[in-house]
C-alpha cells in the first residue's frame, strides 16, 4: 500500500552487528506494529506502538528494541543480530481506537538475512 | 490469551472447484476476526473482517466467511477458485478490549490451484 513503506527491502548483515529497520507511514495512524514471519509460525508480534514515544512488547520481543519519535516513523533495532533473527519483517499500521477493530495495513516487508 | 488455529498447512484444489479454509480461534468473548491473503514476496492484503452483526461476511475477490460462535470458527469459502487465488491465507483474531488492538495470526494455509 502506498501509505506505508519499509526500508530497506532486503538486507544481509553479519552476526553481532546492529541493524535498524524503518517503517514510514503517511496515514497519520496512531498504531504501528512490527511482526516477523517465519515458516510454520505465521506472523508473530515483536513490538507495537500506540503513540509517539509509547511502545510495548509483543510475544517475541527479546533481542529487539523500537523507537517512535514521530507519528510517521517506527524503527525496529536488532541490537546485536543473530542467525535466529533471519526472517521477513513486516510493519503494519492501524487506525483503530481503543477497542476498535479496523484491521491492519501491511508494508511490503523487509527480508533480513544474518550470516 | 487469544489464539488461532489453522489446521490445514497445505490445500490443493482444481480450478473451478469450491474452497473452504478452516480457522478456529480461542478467545473469551466475541473477537474481531480477519482473513488475509499473501502472494509470494508480497505483504498481506485484507480479504474480509467480522466485527459484529451478520455472521456471514463478504470480502474481496469473491471470498466470504462465516462466524460460528458455537464452534469458535471463522471459515473462509469461495464457490469457484481461480488460478490466481493460489497464495497463503492467514486467519487472525483481535481483542475487543483495546490494548493496541493486537492481531494474533494463525500459521497460515498454503493454497495450490491445479489447472
Amino acid at each position: 500500500d502506498a501509505g506505508i513503506t519499509q526500508s530497506p527491502r532486503h538486507k544481509v548483515t553479519e552476526t553481532g552487528t546492529p541493524v535498524t529497520l524503518r517503517c514510514h507511514q503517511t496515514e497519520n495512524h496512531r498504531y504501528m506494529y512490527w511482526y516477523r514471519q517465519d515458516p510454520g509460525h505465521g506472523l508473530r508480534l515483536i513490538h507495537y506502538s500506540y503513540g509517539v514515544k509509547d511502545t510495548d512488547k509483543g510475544e517475541v520481543s527479546d533481542g529487539y528494541s523500537v523507537s517512535r519519535s514521530k507519528t510517521e516513523d517506527f524503527l525496529l533495532t536488532l541490537e546485536s543480530a543473530t542467525s535466529s533473527q533471519t526472517s521477513v519483517y513486516f510493519c503494519a499500521i492501524s487506525e483503530s481506537t481503543s477497542g476498535g477493530g479496523y484491521g491492519y495495513t501491511f508494508g511490503s516487508g523487509t527480508r533480513l538475512t544474518v550470516v | 490469551a487469544q489464539s488461532v488455529t489453522q489446521p490445514d498447512i497445505h490445500i490443493t484444489v482444481s480450478e473451478g472447484a469450491s474452497l473452504e479454509l478452516r480457522c478456529n480461534y480461542s478467545y473469551g468473548a466475541t473477537p474481531y476476526l480477519f482473513w488475509y491473503v499473501q502472494s509470494p514476496g508480497q505483504g498481506l492484503q485484507l480479504l474480509l473482517k467480522y466485527f459484529s452483526g451478520d455472521t456471514l461476511v463478504q470480502g474481496i475477490k469473491g471470498f466470504e466467511a462465516e462466524f460460528k460462535r458455537s464452534q469458535s470458527s471463522f471459515n473462509l469459502r469461495k464457490p469457484s477458485v481461480h488460478w490466481s487465488d493460489a497464495a497463503e491465507y492467514f486467519c487472525a483474531v483481535a481483542s475487543r478490549t483495546g490494548g493496541g488492538n493486537k492481531l494474533t495470526f494463525g500459521t497460515g494455509t498454503q493454497l495450490k490451484v491445479e489447472l
